[in-house]
């Protein structure tokens, strides 16, 4: 089975710019999850998707925004970039619905730089 | 404030050494995940806990879920430069969410 894909892998923005991510889950999965990995704060929660509906959302401001489509495929935006939004972003999927037990597969992530 | 820490928060041993990494917090959870990541890659899951005292065992990776449920360790045995690696725990909170302490860097020198 193929693994979560992320694309693209890089992107050099400027502020002010918006940007848009995707990720394909595995197949047959229905739960996608984003988050933001930096040096400082670490992975925190962006949100969860699950059957096109956001069902979880994390402590960012309303810049960031994402969607599910039918194909469980996932992008996530982000508006008005500021020099803060440099990060990893990691999407991750699952077969469910954020069980506790649930695994995480995660992609490789795509690195965001802003200018 | 971090729902998880993590401690030490970067750890450089020998090869063939033992090492142990902590991740604590004040909150009380159904169940907790250690993950390891490595540079350019996404988390990968090593082990779900989830009954209080739990001991679950990975090769030489042994991982221990606190008895009140609120802390769990990680101890690897003889570790390798393969062994290197951050290392992040995870725990669901509030209305189901995934929360990740920041990490456990560790660099196993040959």
């Amino acid at each position: 089975k193929a693994g979560v894909t992320q694309t693209p892998r890089y992107l050099i923005k400027t502020r002010g710019q918006q940007v848009t991510l995707s990720c394909s889950p595995i197949s047959g999965h229905r739960s996608v999850s984003w988050y933001q990995q930096t040096p400082g704060q670490g992975l925190q929660f962006l949100f969860e998707y699950f059957s096109e509906t956001q069902r979880n959302k994390g402590n960012f401001p309303g810049r960031f925004s994402g969607r599910q489509f039918s194909n469980s495929r996932s992008e996530m935006n982000v508006s008005t970039l500021e020099l803060g939004d440099s990060a990893l972003y990691l999407c991750a999927s699952s077969p469910n619905a954020g069980r506790s037990t649930d695994t995480q597969y995660f992609g490789p992530g795509t690195r965001l730089t802003v200018l | 404030t971090q729902l998880l820490e993590q401690s030490p928060q970067f750890l450089s041993i020998q090869e063939g050494e033992n090492l142990t990494v902590y991740c604590n917090s004040s909150s009380v959870f159904s169940s907790l995940q250690w993950y390891r990541q490595e540079p350019g890659e996404g988390p990968v899951l090593l082990v779900t806990v989830v009954t209080g005292g739990e001991v679950k065992k990975l090769k030489r990776l042994t991982f221990q879920f606190g008895d009140a449920r609120k802390d769990s360790s990680l101890h690897i045995t003889a570790a390798q430069p393969g062994d290197t690696g951050l290392y992040l725990c995870a725990a669901r909170y509030g209305n189901n969410r995934l929360a990740f302490g920041k990490g456990n860097q560790v660099v196993v020198i040959p």
